[in-house]
């Protein structure tokens, strides 16, 4: 069965560091991965998505993603965090279905 | 504006009460979805439609039950054989046929059970 992992569960930084949240999957064959965020009191809105060619992708607000095939990875980056930053972070599977397999979420905390 | 309304936004519930929750979309989405998050856990799949009239169940169906009779409306019934139904519940839609596209998701309900 399909799963998803999200390692970090909570991660509280200072304002300017910067942020790699880690996702890894479990699924062999061809995968859309997605990053979603949830910011306090707010609903769960796509921050960027993976399924075909360049494995770096960029989302909203400065935030990118590498997809890297051969350690069934995902990870999250921002290179310097700012205090409205603060939210969860949800990865996700999907294996080509429009099901998708949701990991356990990140609490990102900035301390301004 | 296109979205996903989900009401109410808080529900409390007495110990053997049925609720119903209630999700609509206006975005012309064929498939509908319902996802409970609980801390630490993520977001569990419940039910998911991709048509009218059809749903599934998925992960964690037990004691919840659902209806697709109309595209925009994907209702669901949190039953009393529901042993832990507190939680907040999201309801998500998508084009089918395209898992690239990603999902809008509702606000949420928080239903307590009092």
């Amino acid at each position: 069965a399909q799963s998803v992992s999200q390692h970090n569960h909570h991660v509280i930084l200072s304002e300017a560091a910067s942020l790699e949240l880690g996702c890894n999957y479990s699924y062999g064959g061809t995968v859309n991965l997605f990053w979603y965020v949830q910011y306090p009191g707010q609903h769960l809105q796509l921050l960027l998505k993976y399924f075909s060619g360049d494995p770096l992708v960029k989302g909203i607000k400065g935030f990118e993603a590498e997809f890297i095939k051969s350690k069934f990875s995902f990870n999250l980056r921002k290179p310097s965090v700012q205090w409205s930053d603060t939210a969860e972070y949800f990865c996700a599977v999907s294996s080509g279905t429009y099901k998708y397999i949701f990991g356990t979420g990140t609490r990102l905390k900035v301390l301004a | 504006d296109g979205g996903i309304t989900q009401s109410p936004k808080y529900l409390f519930r007495k110990e053997g009460q049925n609720v119903t929750l209630s999700c609509e979309q206006n975005l012309n989405h064929d498939a509908m979805y319902w996802y409970r998050q609980d801390p630490g856990q993520g977001l569990r799949l419940i039910y998911y439609s991709q048509i009218v009239n059809d749903f599934q169940k998925g992960d964690i169906a037990e004691g919840y039950s659902v209806s697709r009779e109309k595209k925009e409306s994907f209702p669901l019934t949190v039953t009393s054989a529901q042993k832990n139904p507190t939680a907040f519940y999201l309801c998500a839609s998508s084009i089918v046929g395209n898992s690239n596209y990603g999902y809008t998701f509702g606000s949420g309900t928080r239903l307590t059970v009092v």
